[in-house]
């Protein structure tokens, strides 16, 4: 079974800061990792997916994160945080067959000016 | 390509009553899910589609619960003898087919019983 854990349910960074969520997942076999976002009174949006190959994703609108099979993690970063970056983040993984996707529990990111 | 449209956006039943929703699909997508959302929650899994087939079920799902898609393309989600416990934000999502493709979502339905 997979399931994905997120460390922090709110982050608040500055404008112009490094954003950093954090998200490690379980899983008996090698999962697909994923980031989607959700801004206010929209649906989610994929961000970023890790499969196979290269372990560092890159995503829509800066943002990438490291798939680390050592450490069970799959972090989300971004340099520098933007206003319009605030939304609802989370964290997915799902089988190789795709039949599910597993969330976490969402982080929820404020943009201080 | 329209994304993925929910019916209603809201709706308010009293307790019992039953409530039917909907969800059209991206149009060439085969794969069509139902999430469940709560306050502070990321979407539950429900169920999901390949075509017209339902085929897997959420355990946590009661049979209180039903959802077709008939000729694959929209899909309904019923709950009858609705509870204060299905209070919720009910999510749809398509992707063209299995395998690590991305789902796209919909705005979702939310479900107030009173």
């Amino acid at each position: 079974a997979q399931s994905v854990t997120q460390l922090g349910s709110h982050v608040s960074v500055s404008e112009g800061a490094l954003v950093l969520l954090r998200c490690n997942y379980s899983s008996s076999v090698p999962p697909y990792l994923f980031w989607y976002v959700q801004y206010p009174n929209q649906g989610l949006q994929l961000l970023l997916k890790y499969t196979t190959g290269a372990t560092l994703v890159k995503g829509i609108n800066g943002f990438e994160a490291e798939f680390k099979k050592s450490e069970t993690s799959f972090h989300l970063t971004k340099p520098s945080a933007h206003m319009s970056d605030a939304a609802e983040y989370f964290c997915a993984v799902s089988d190789r067959a795709g039949n599910q996707f597993y969330f976490g529990t969402g982080t929820s990111l404020t943009v201080i000016p | 390509d329209t994304g993925v449209s929910q019916n209603p956006r809201h709706k308010i039943t009293k307790r019992g009553q039953n409530v039917t929703f909907r969800c059209d699909p991206i149009s060439e997508h085969n794969r069509l899910y139902w999430y469940r959302q709560t306050l502070g929650q990321g979407p539950e899994f429900l169920t999901y589609f390949q075509n017209e087939a339902q085929l897997e079920k959420s355990r946590l799902l009661s049979d209180r619960f039903s959802a077709e898609r008939p000729k694959g393309s929209f899909s309904t989600l019923e709950i009858q003898r609705t509870e204060q416990g299905d209070s919720a934000m009910y999510l749809c999502a398509s992707s063209l087919r299995a395998t690590n493709e991305k789902l796209f979502f919909g705005s979702g339905t939310q479900l107030s019983v009173l």
